[in-house]
């Protein structure tokens, strides 16, 4: 099956440890992004790259980082400096350039406790 | 004004209504446009891209009115499957890889 897992679904974390979100998507997609979602908001981009070894931060980085070293693989670390870490993440892809749709992986629901 | 900005409803409609949501957007050199829908707790699903001419599934239309710098959705014959929300998002900036969403508007289509 071709698609985008996230995981884990569900993740608790305790204040002040770091935590690391899986993606990783089969579609040869060039482009990927991370996204918040908090309830009643919309979707708020984190990070995203267009290619292996390259990310950019997007609008709400601080408090998170992303690496991309493979073309499948764009894990997000929400680290202890994020104040306010309790939200819904949500993976994208995209085959790249400006004109093309995204799609999402289930997402991963975080809980600091 | 807001980058990307939809009515957040909610819009509560009988079954078999005709229904219409409209997204407006700040960059007039957006290029792409979508359509997503989120049900309760799951992942946007993409529901229609926006083409300049407009397009049509079933009972969706979608356009695009670049004059006023908007994206609109039309749903026809109402379900109650239809029950969602629907987020637009915009590829604001030429050159660039990022959709900015909106923050969606909620359907409830009621027996």
């Amino acid at each position: 099956d071709g698609g985008i897992t996230q995981s884990p679904k569900y993740l608790f974390r305790k204040e002040g440890q770091n935590v690391t979100l899986s993606c990783e998507q089969n579609l040869n997609h060039d482009a990927m992004y991370w996204y918040r979602q908090d309830p009643g908001q919309g979707l708020r981009l984190i990070y995203y790259s267009q290619i292996v070894n390259d990310f950019q931060k997007g609008d709400i980085a601080e408090g998170y980082s992303v690496s991309r070293e493979k073309k499948e693989s764009f894990p997000l670390t929400v680290t202890s400096a994020q104040k306010n870490p309790t939200a819904f993440y949500l993976c994208a892809s995209s085959i790249g350039g400006e004109y093309t749709e995204a799609f999402f992986g289930q997402g991963t629901r975080l809980t600091v406790v | 004004r807001k980058e990307v900005e939809q009515d957040p409803g909610p819009f509560n409609v009988p079954e078999g209504a005709t229904v219409a949501f409209n997204c407006t957007y700040s960059n007039s050199a957006s290029q792409s446009f979508f359509w997503y829908r989120q049900d309760c707790r799951k992942e946007p699903k993409l529901l229609m891209s926006v083409y300049s001419s407009g397009n049509e599934d079933g009972r969706f239309t979608a356009q695009l009115n670049r004059a006023s710098q908007y994206i609109s959705l039309l749903i026809r014959d109402s379900k109650l499957s239809d029950s969602a929300t629907y987020l637009c998002a915009v590829n604001l900036r030429a050159g660039s890889y990022q959709l900015t969403f909106g923050k969606g508007t909620k359907l409830s289509v009621i027996p």
